[in-house]
């Protein structure tokens, strides 16, 4: 059974940084893609950013650009989120997501992120 | 950056009947374009990709169609689990690109 459990969100300060980690299981992760898409309080959703299987190719949302990083570390089957310069906007469920052939096949239950003074 | 813009936003349909979500991008999307179903509280579910395909375990009740800039998600016969929000998405172009969502809610 695929599984994708976030770990990381929680309470911060404008300005502030945070790693959000995701444990995949139930498939082989290094042949797949991954995604984190968000999820603002009674908004759509958000893609966030995308990393090929191998880290070859990465992609942020223009809005995430020199902000956010995300990675993986296929040895722990982990894929990662660095959250910096955190602002109120970012506020949002994170969730982390497969991808199989650009469409997203299996999402996590998401990490809470709130970014408040 | 694509627009994906969904209609209606809202849908009120009674139990056993026909639901039509309509998905439309603002500059061709080729036929890479998925159909996810999210309930309260829970995470987004994968429906339709590929703007046809139905994805693993997805009841043949559900169905999807359209190529280009245009893009259909039926609903033949509405059930009491189906009361969700659809969201269409595009995996054509970077960044990729969501619509608003529709809520189907029981008439």
């Amino acid at each position: 059974e695929v599984q994708l459990v976030e770990s990381g969100g929680g309470l911060v300060k404008p300005g502030g940084s945070l790693r959000l980690s995701c444990a995949a299981s139930g498939f082989t992760f290094s042949s797949y893609a991954m995604n984190w898409v968000r999820q603002a309080p009674g908004k759509g959703l958000e893609w966030v950013s995308f990393i090929s299987s191998g880290s070859s190719y990465i992609y942020h949302a223009d809005s995430m650009k020199g902000r956010f990083t995300i990675s993986r570390d296929n040895a722990k089957n982990s894929l990662y989120l660095q959250m910096n310069s955190l602002r109120a906007d970012d506020t949002a469920i994170y969730y982390c997501v497969r991808e199989e052939v650009g469409s997203f096949d299996y999402w996590g239950q998401g990490t809470q992120v709130t970014v408040s003074s | 950056e694509i627009v994906m813009t969904q209609s209606p936003a809202t849908l009120s349909v009674s139990p056993g009947e026909r639901a039509t979500l309509s998905c439309r991008a603002s500059q061709s999307v080729s036929s890479n374009l998925a159909w996810y179903q999210q309930k309260p509280g829970q995470a987004p579910r994968l429906v339709i990709f590929g703007a046809s395909t139905r994805a693993t375990g997805i009841p043949g009740r559900f169905s999807g169609s359209g190529s280009g800039t245009e893009f259909t998600l039926t609903i033949s016969s509405l059930q009491s689990e189906d009361f969700a929000v659809y969201y269409c998405h595009q995996y054509n172009n970077w960044p990729r690109t969501f619509g608003q969502g529709t809520k189907v809610e029981i008439k």
